[in-house]
C-alpha cells in the first residue's frame, strides 16, 4: 500500500501564476482533505471531498478551487498565486475520523 | 479565531522522562481531539485520539488526557525516547473530519 501520495514535491512559481497540485489517496479511501501548513504554523483545512463533491470549506477565497475524480484522487487549484500562498500544503485522505496525510507538496511564490 | 492553541512552542526533555504536551481549544462542538506528530520533509503522522465523551486513552508508551471543563487537553509520553523527536500537533475534528490544528510543539528528546 503506497499510502498518500502527493506531486509534485515543490513548486516555485511566479506572483499571478496559476498552480495545480495533485493527490493520490491511500487505496480505500474516498474522501481526500486539504491543507495549507505555513511556516511556524499548524495545518489549516482549505476544503474536504467526498464523492466528487466540495463538502466542506475553510477560510480561503474562492481562488483555492479543487476537484476530485471517480478514482478518488483530488487536485488542489490555486489561481493568481500570492506571496502568501508561499506554504506547504498537504493532502489527506480517510474513511472514518483519522485522516493519513500525504508527505506534501513545497510551494515556493516568488 | 484560533480554536486551538499550543502556547508552548518548544519541550526538551531527558530520555526516559516524561513529556508532557498541552493544548487548549475554544471550540465546544469539537467530536474528538487527535495528536499528530511530524518529522521535517514528512506528512503529519497519527499519534492517538480521544473523544470528546472519554477522558483518556491510552497506547503504549502514548496516553492522552481531555478535561471538557477546562477545554484542555494533554499528551502523555512515558517513557520518552530519542525518536520521539518531532513537532506534535493537537487537532479537534468534528463530523465528515473537518480538522482543525494547533501551532504545533517542537519536542526534543536528549539521549
Amino acid at each position: 500500500d503506497a499510502g498518500v501520495t502527493q506531486s509534485p514535491t515543490h513548486l516555485i512559481k511566479t506572483r499571478g501564476q496559476q498552480v495545480t497540485l495533485r493527490c493520490s489517496p491511500k487505496s480505500g479511501h474516498d474522501t481526500v482533505s486539504w491543507y495549507q501548513q505555513a511556516l511556524g504554523q499548524g495545518p489549516q483545512f482549505i476544503f474536504q471531498y467526498y464523492e466528487e463533491e466540495e463538502r466542506q470549506r475553510g477560510n480561503f477565497p474562492d481562488r483555492f478551487s479543487g476537484h476530485q475524480f471517480p478514482n478518488y484522487s483530488s487536485e488542489l487549484n490555486v489561481n493568481a498565486l500570492l506571496l502568501g500562498d508561499s506554504a506547504l500544503y498537504l493532502c489527506a485522505s480517510s474513511t472514518a475520523y483519522e485522516q493519513y496525510f500525504g508527505p506534501g507538496t513545497r510551494l515556493t511564490v516568488t | 479565531d484560533q480554536q486551538v492553541k499550543q502556547n508552548s512552542p518548544s519541550l526538551s526533555v531527558q530520555e526516559g522522562r516524561i513529556s508532557i504536551l498541552n493544548c487548549d481549544y475554544t471550540n465546544s462542538m469539537f467530536d474528538y481531539f487527535l495528536w499528530y506528530k511530524k518529522y521535517p520533509a514528512e506528512g503529519p503522522t497519527f499519534l492517538i485520539s480521544i473523544s470528546s465523551i472519554k477522558d483518556k486513552n491510552e497506547d503504549g508508551r502514548f496516553t492522552v488526557f481531555l478535561n471538557k471543563s477546562a477545554k484542555h487537553l494533554s499528551l502523555h509520553i512515558v517513557p520518552s525516547q530519542p525518536g520521539d523527536s518531532a513537532v506534535y500537533f493537537c487537532g479537534g475534528g468534528t463530523s465528515y473530519g473537518k480538522l482543525t490544528f494547533g501551532q504545533g510543539t517542537i519536542l526534543t528528546v536528549h539521549p
